[in-house]
């Protein structure tokens, strides 16, 4: 079975919109960290935000949120008024057990922001 | 500050022969793990060391092998290269004592095998 599970391969908005990317993960582990990422066209994957099993609200960083919802195992991420320089790919991830483990990688969704 | 850092940025190698990346962690960072990105797809995990030893590793065949030097830095060793090696490698160092969670990527290493 995948651990992460991003079912849209592609998605797309308008500069200002918010738009919402979906991931839902299977774990037993109690204890596991989510993660997102963004990889532009040169291939860095940059860190967006992180949310633990044990954090009670949902994890903000600027424009990006996490929403959180522990009993469906998702953890979607939203942006909030989209920039043209958010057009990428998006990158679900999951660390299980303690801090330091291997991250689990999503398939990706990408996401095209146009004017 | 330097984040992390990768060479080559891009490689042409022949089937059967042997590669070797490299890869510079962010400063202060203790730990480094690869991750194989074939095109399409998420990465993947390889390994990962922690004070000059494989902490960690993930479903690849001994073909893959590392090694961490006592500056952190770390190499990537590929042998017997076949044409599925062909994808972006990339590197993640981060600090494993202080309990944080970001890993911190390169810009990647673009192998392809001809």
């Amino acid at each position: 079975a995948q651990k992460i599970t991003q079912t849209q391969p592609g998605m797309f908005v308008q500069e200002k919109e918010a738009v919402t990317l979906d991931c839902t993960y299977d774990t037993s582990d109690p204890s596991y960290g989510l993660f997102w990422y963004k990889q532009p066209s040169s291939g860095e994957m940059i860190f967006l935000i992180y949310q633990g099993s044990y954090d009670q609200q949902n994890a903000t960083e600027g424009r990006y949120s996490l929403n959180f919802q522990k009993a469906r195992k998702s953890a979607n991420l939203v942006i909030s008024a989209s920039q043209l320089g958010d057009s990428a790919m998006y990158f679900c991830a999951m660390r299980e057990g303690q801090a330091g483990t291997a991250l689990i990688f999503g398939k990706g969704t990408t996401l095209s922001v146009s004017s | 500050d330097a984040g992390v850092t990768q060479s080559p940025t891009h490689l042409i190698k022949t089937r059967g022969q042997q590669v070797t990346l490299r890869c510079s962690p962010k400063s202060g960072h203790d730990t480094v793990s690869w991750y194989q990105q074939a095109l399409g797809q998420g990465p993947q995990f390889i390994f990962q060391y922690y004070e000059e030893e494989e902490r960690q590793r993930g479903n690849f065949p001994d073909r893959f092998s590392g090694h961490q030097f006592p500056n952190y830095s770390s190499e990537l060793n590929v042998n017997a290269l076949l044409l599925g090696d062909s994808a972006l490698y990339l590197c993640a160092s981060s600090l494993l004592v202080s309990g944080r969670n970001e890993a911190f990527f390169g810009q990647g290493t673009r192998l392809t095998v001809v």
